[in-house]
């Protein structure tokens, strides 16, 4: 079974403060995907990558940056969290093949408090 | 714009049948999914479509019409532990999910 696992289920940070959330994944996939997910709206791309040290821009990229220096992790960074950024946090992986018609697998979640 | 509607809340009984809709509304189409996603864990992988028809699994149906721009989820002999949220996404012309915001599937004895 394909593993995703996210460093943290919880994490209480402070307003200005960097951010980085860790998400690796065990079965060689090619792409990655870190989503956030709130209530009453879909799951919404924040970055996603293709490919080691590659990284594309989804949705809504503005406040965020990652970086994939290796094929089984992916990092997204909260350059300066702000309270907006409250959420919930979701690592997606998929294998290459599956580029064009998924599925995606994806990790527990973390829960990030911005305070 | 690109948009994905289902019904935000659904209750259903243990035992009988329940249909969850999906309607979108994208720029292009590369087939859609249905992830399963209970409260406090990952969304799984439940059925994919990309050409018009029924995909049965188990207990589990997926129909798809793209002219329609129409999907539904069946679950049929629910069980308690089909209190869910089912997300439905759609594979727009870059490949990308679109993802509907969920339907919260509760279940009563």
């Amino acid at each position: 079974d394909v593993k995703v696992t996210q460093s943290s289920r919880y994490l209480v940070k402070r307003t200005g403060e960097k951010v980085f959330l860790e998400c690796v994944q065990d079965m060689d996939h090619e792409n990655m995907f870190w989503y956030r997910q709130d209530p009453g709206l879909g799951l919404r791309l924040i970055y996603f990558s293709y490919d080691v040290k590659m990284k594309e821009k989804g949705d809504i990229p503005e406040g965020y940056s990652v970086s994939r220096e290796k094929k089984e992790r992916f990092s997204l960074i909260l350059e300066s969290a702000s309270t907006n950024q409250t959420s919930m946090y979701l690592c997606a992986s998929s294998k290459s093949s599956d580029r064009v018609n998924g599925p995606q697998h994806f990790g527990d979640g973390t829960r990030l408090s911005i305070l | 714009g690109q948009n994905i509607d289902q019904p935000t809340e659904m209750t259903a009984t243990e035992g009988a049948i329940v249909q969850i809709n999906c309607t979108y509304q994208t720029s292009g189409f590369n087939g859609l999914f249905w992830y399963q996603q209970h409260a406090g864990e990952a969304p799984t992988f439940l059925s994919y479509n990309v050409l018009d028809g029924l995909e049965e699994k188990g207990r589990f149906s997926s129909f798809l019409s793209r002219s329609k721009g129409y999907s539904y989820l069946l679950l049929k002999e629910l069980q308690m532990k089909d209190s869910a949220s089912y997300l439905c996404a759609v594979s727009d012309s870059n490949y990308q999910l679109i993802w509907g915001a969920g339907t919260k599937l509760i279940i009563k004895p």
